[in-house]
């Protein structure tokens, strides 16, 4: 069972935009940086957000992350269809001494 | 290219062991932890351990911690999992992945299939 929260599932119309929250505690998210990943159908994670709101290289910057406090956030603008996938956070866990990775959100391009 | 390359799918029977590779090339192997995640059917991402490639020091998630066994061989850039006694429910998609130098995973291993079943 995972310590970091996402809502299981948000949607657009190609041209909008997408919030994904991710809520967590003080052992993890408000003590330690937030990554992202987006996991298109059958394929592996990959890497969108590091170190909070940091792209790297390659990825749009229609995606962007934010933290405040012990939650984190990454929007999507522009909705593309290429972007209907799954999208997770993760950061490091003090009290768990490991890594923990959200519930996990599936994005749907309406 | 920088790249991990894990070993294929794998049938096997409860109670037989199993270990699955992670090749990484393109890179200098032992700069970088290697982690595990696993993915069963249907379900979200957990992070199962990692591994230091220069001295091969393992930290493992207490869900992990003594039912796989996470090695290194650093002479052929290649990272293992391993179990002893497989259960049905280890039945999943593993995936390796480096922990680059800003704490990110990048890149992943293409996932490596164990279905576990009698």
């Amino acid at each position: 069972q995972s310590v970091l929260t996402q809502p299981p599932s948000a949607s657009g119309t190609p041209g909008q935009g997408v919030t994904i929250s991710c809520s967590g505690s003080t052992s993890n998210i408000e003590s330690n940086t937030v990554n992202w990943y987006q996991q298109l159908p059958g394929t592996a994670p990959k890497l969108l957000i590091h170190s909070d709101h940091q792209r790297p290289s390659g990825v749009p910057d229609r995606f962007s992350g934010s933290k405040s406090g012990t939650s984190a956030s990454l929007a999507i603008s522009g909705l593309q269809s290429e972007d209907e996938a799954d999208y997770y956070c993760a950061a490091w866990d003090d009290g768990l001494n490991g890594l923990v990775f959200g519930t996990g959100t599936n994005v749907t391009v309406l | 290219e920088l790249q991990l390359v894990q070993s294929g799918a794998e049938v096997k029977k409860p109670g037989e062991s199993l270990r699955i590779s992670c090749k990484g090339s393109g890179y200098s192997f032992t700069s970088y932890w290697i982690i595990w995640v696993r993915q069963m059917p249907g379900k979200g991402l957990e992070w199962m351990g990692r591994i230091d490639p220069t001295d091969s020091e393992t930290i493992y998630s207490p869900s992990f911690q003594g039912h796989v066994t996470v090695s290194i061989d650093k002479s052929i850039s290649t990272a293992y999992l391993q179990w002893s006694s497989l259960k049905a429910s280890d039945t999943a998609i593993y995936y390796c992945a480096r922990q680059d130098s800003r704490g990110g995973f990048d890149p992943w291993g293409q996932g490596t299939l164990v279905t576990v079943s009698s």
